[in-house]
């Protein structure tokens, strides 16, 4: 049981570049998060879904899309990356609220340097 | 607006020298309060979840509590290996986390 995985760990983009950032969990959880980490700034929520084919905008989704083709699977994408997109990428992923295992769990991470 | 403050941004400890972190929030309706332990490089790891005013949790040398306004983190006789930052995170609806911007703890042999 891997929980919550995500590749790559690390990257560099130069300006204008487009990536893709994949995250994967085997716990069978209908909700799934991108969120960005940034020096004292706490997490921010990007996009998140709540099932397979859903998504919908967090606080930050400027500059960010997203797809949530199967369930385990959540993708982070960079259409064209800029120097303000350069921070620590967390997925998350749980249970609806309510349920057993509602917690969010995070995954190891992506840090990402665009210059 | 959804706030959620945690202080002090840094606290370093001696081993064996307990102390409390803060974490004070502003929200529309509490659905929630978390607190996640965070080490250098690493994603958040979930420690304890606070739903009513009044409700605690322990785990080994961590002490959660909940007030209608605040929650604190209390740490017993820390050890090195209670190092690390520490976020709270309030849930005002059914997805949403608004987190802090951690506190970080370093506890020195």
């Amino acid at each position: 049981n891997a929980g919550v995985t995500q590749t790559p760990k690390f990257r560099v983009l130069k300006t204008g570049q487009s990536m893709t950032l994949l995250c994967a969990q085997d716990m069978n959880h209908e909700y799934m998060y991108w969120y960005r980490q940034d020096p004292g700034m706490g997490l921010r929520l990007i996009h998140y879904s709540v099932g397979e084919g859903t998504t919908a905008k967090g606080e930050v989704p400027d500059g960010y899309n997203v797809s949530r083709l199967k369930k385990q699977n959540f993708l982070l994408g960079l259409e064209s990356a800029a120097p303000s997109q350069t921070s620590v990428y967390f997925c998350a992923s749980s249970s609806p609220p309510g349920q057993k295992q509602e917690t969010q769990y995070f995954g190891p991470g992506t840090r990402l340097l665009v210059l | 607006e959804d706030q959620v403050t945690q202080s002090p941004e840094a606290l370093r400890l001696q081993e064996g020298e307990s102390s409390s972190l803060n974490c004070s929030y502003t929200v529309s309706g509490l659905r929630g309060l978390f607190w996640y332990r965070q080490d250098p490089g690493k994603g958040p790891e979930f420690l304890f979840t606070l739903y009513s005013a009044g409700e605690e949790k322990e785990k080994e040398r961590l002490k959660a509590t909940l007030t209608k306004k605040e929650s604190f983190l209390h740490i017993t006789a820390p050890k090195p290996e209670d190092s690390a930052t520490y976020l709270c995170a309030v849930r005002p609806n059914d997805y949403k986390l608004s987190f802090g911007a951690g506190t970080t703890v370093t506890v020195r042999a």
